[in-house]
């Protein structure tokens, strides 16, 4: 078993740019989670997803959004890259209630 | 507000007991869950806590008291491997909000 994969592993966008991460998962798991984690900081959570075709809002929302078409897959996306979204993003999944397992996570640099 | 407290960093000594606490101001959450994340890599689940009392795993063991506000992971004969940033989550059953720490950084010195 792979677990939690993420793509790209590192990215680099201008101002403006869009993007889309694609993380997959292979254990058959209801929930899915996109975070972000600033130098330093613990993690702050993006958008959820509870199940295929089901997507709901985390703490910080705002210039992200994703698509769960598919239960093993949660894509995250960026429509217009701004410098404050450089950071380092990993896609989870599992219970939330117990344990979450963590893709690699992608780095993320906006010029 | 919602939120979880740990310290910032704590130094400790290889072979040496170490504890992390966690504290948070609210309520009405399924349990307390610890991650160790090393520099450069992705948070990996360490222990879980659904109800009060303390949970062993090897060398790891957590702690939660509701009643008190508080947990904390306990680590024991500490390695230089276990140098890394630990993190305290909750998973509030109000909002379904998932809750992060922002993390503890351990120092092991030789």
């Amino acid at each position: 078993n792979a677990g939690v994969t993420q793509t790209p592993k590192f990215r680099v966008l201008k101002t403006g740019q869009s993007m889309t991460l694609l993380c997959a998962q292979d254990m058959n798991h209801e929930y899915m989670y996109w975070y972000r984690q600033d130098p330093g900081m613990g993690l702050r959570l993006i958008h959820y997803s509870v199940g295929e075709g089901t997507t709901a809002k985390g703490e910080v929302p705002d210039g992200y959004n994703v698509s769960r078409l598919k239960k093993q897959n949660f894509l995250l996306g960026l429509e217009s890259a701004a410098p404050s979204q450089t950071s380092v993003y990993f896609c989870a999944s599992g219970d939330p209630t117990y344990e979450q397992y963590f893709g690699p996570g992608t780095r993320l640099t906006v010029t | 507000g919602q939120s979880l407290e740990q310290p910032s960093e704590v130094t400790a000594v290889e072979g040496a007991i170490v504890q992390i606490n966690c504290t948070y101001q609210t309520s009405g959450f399924y349990g307390l869950s610890w991650y160790q994340q090393h520099d450069g890599g992705a948070p990996t689940f360490l222990s879980y806590n659904g109800l009060d009392g303390l949970e062993e795993t090897g060398r790891f063991s957590s702690f939660l008291s509701r009643s008190d506000s508080y947990g904390y992971l306990l680590l024991q004969e500490l390695q230089m491997k276990d140098s890394a940033s630990y993190f305290c989550s909750i998973y509030m059953d109000s909002n379904y909000q998932l809750i992060w720490g922002a993390g503890t950084k351990l120092i092991i010195k030789p």
